[in-house]
């Protein structure tokens, strides 16, 4: 059972923006770093966002990553079919000394 | 090429043993924390597993503590999982993760391809 919510399902148009919350406590998204991940089936989770909102080398600048309080969101812009997939968001939590993945959000394109 | 590569996954009897093992090349693998997580099939990733760089710090999830050990070799830039008394809910493909970032990120940069545990009589 996670510490962190999603929103099971978000869905947009081709070319149109989504935004996926994630909500914590103090205990870890308050209080450390929240990193996103995109899963497609049959293969590994690949990390979108680090330290909140810093994009690793070669993830487009479609996806940006913010943080407020105890929650976090992942904003994708110009979306394309390609990017249907699930996202998790992650972070540690200091009290339970666990990370944490959220429940994750299935991306649909209309 | 900066690559993990898991191996040692299989069909296991319910309380039989396992052990993974993870290769790391490309990088220097002992400056890096590393964790285990696995993703159960249709579910999320679950995070099970981390092992500070050098060994000195090691963390579990509730659901593997007492069961599953994690260990690692620098000299052999490898990471282990030691898994006893297996489960049904054990069952999963597990990946071998590297922290890249360093900090407190604790942000899983690199992933292995995962290798499958099946725990079923």
């Amino acid at each position: 059972q996670s510490v962190l919510t999603q929103p099971p399902s978000v869905s947009a148009a081709p070319g149109q923006k989504v935004t996926i919350s994630c909500s914590g406590s103090s205990s870890n998204i308050g209080n450390n770093f929240v990193s996103w991940y995109q899963h497609l089936p049959g293969t590994a989770p690949k990390l979108l966002i680090y330290n909140n909102n810093e994009r690793p080398s070669g993830i487009p600048d479609r996806f940006s990553g913010s943080k407020s309080g105890t929650s976090a969101t992942l904003g994708i812009t110009g979306l394309q079919t390609g990017d249907e997939a699930s996202y998790y968001c992650g972070t540690w939590d200091s009290s339970l000394t666990t990370y944490f993945f959220g429940p994750g959000t299935t991306v649909t394109v209309l | 090429e900066v690559q993990l590569v898991e191996s040692g996954g299989g069909l296991v009897q319910p309380g039989g043993s396992l052990r993974l093992s993870c290769a790391a090349s490309g990088f220097t693998f002992s400056g890096y924390e590393m964790d285990w997580v696995r993703q159960a099939p249709g579910k999320g990733p679950e995070w099970i597993a981390y092992m500070r760089s050098g060994g000195s710090t090691i963390y579990y999830a509730d659901s593997v503590k007492g069961r599953f050990t994690i260990s690692r070799d620098d000299a052999k830039n490898s990471l282990y999982l030691q898994m006893n008394s297996l489960r049904a809910e054990d069952t999963a493909v597990y990946y071998c993760t590297r922290e890249g970032y360093g900090g407190n990120s604790d942000a899983f940069d690199l992933w292995g391809q995962g290798t499958l545990v099946t725990v079923s009589s």
